[in-house]
């Protein structure tokens, strides 16, 4: 069972940089969410899709937006960077008719604006 | 506005010994609640978890307490081992559609 991957690890922007980050869930998995950890705060709800629909969103601007494919896998973009931007973004997949809140984290793409 | 929070930025601990890592709430409309566990690069972990209809839920060592009167709920680690220290998340959710988390605690267990 492949787990959540997400790529690419790091990366490094400047101010006003637009940004792509990609997400594959784990095997079976139809539901993608996407968090924000800014240094030393717990994760932050960004959005979540399911069966390639947007299926709540955070309170983040709309310069925030999410794909998801037929295949399940995510993209994040981020357009117009600003320098509170830099954080560590996690995907997360989990099943609908899992348990409440129990998802499958990747280990994150850590961003950086200059 | 923060919904769920964790006051202690860090608890040390001797191998051994219980660890109690706690977490207050402030939406009476949260009705499910979690812990995870986050080592440095990886991605959190999901640990135990809780009904807001139960106020206990016990997993091996692990064993979560919820006092919804006092929106508080508290994880104990018992015993503590050196491989849960760690970054310790509490989670809360409404209608499972998102997680709100807390900022976290550090735990280190001490040999």
């Amino acid at each position: 069972e492949t787990g959540v991957t997400q790529s690419p690890t790091h990366l490094i922007k400047t101010r006003g940089q637009q940004v792509t980050l990609r997400c594959s869930s784990q095997s079976g998995h139809n539901t993608v969410s996407w968090y924000q950890q800014a240094l030393g705060q717990g994760p932050q709800f960004i959005f979540q899709y399911y069966r390639e629909e947007e299926n709540g969103r955070g309170n983040f601007p709309p310069r925030f937006s999410g794909l998801q494919f037929p295949n399940y896998s995510s993209e994040l973009n981020v357009n117009a960077l600003e320098l509170d931007d830099s954080a560590l973004y996690l995907c997360a997949s989990s099943l609908p008719e899992d348990r409440a809140g129990e998802l499958f984290f990747g280990e994150g793409s850590r961003l950086t604006v200059l | 506005d923060q919904q769920v929070k964790q006051n202690s930025p860090s608890l040390s601990v001797q191998e051994g010994r219980i660890s109690i890592l706690n977490c207050d709430y402030t939406n009476s409309m949260f009705d499910y609640f979690l812990w995870y566990k986050k080592y440095p690069a990886e991605g959190p972990t999901f640990l135990i978890s809780i009904s807001s209809i139960k106020d206990k839920n016990e997993d091996g060592r692990f064993t979560v307490f919820l006092n919804k009167s006092a929106k508080h709920l508290s994880l104990h680690i018992v015993p503590s081992q050196p491989g849960d220290s760690a970054v310790y998340f509490c989670a809360a959710t409404e209608y499972g559609n998102k997680l709100v988390f807390g900022a976290g605690t550090i735990l280190r267990v001490k040999s």
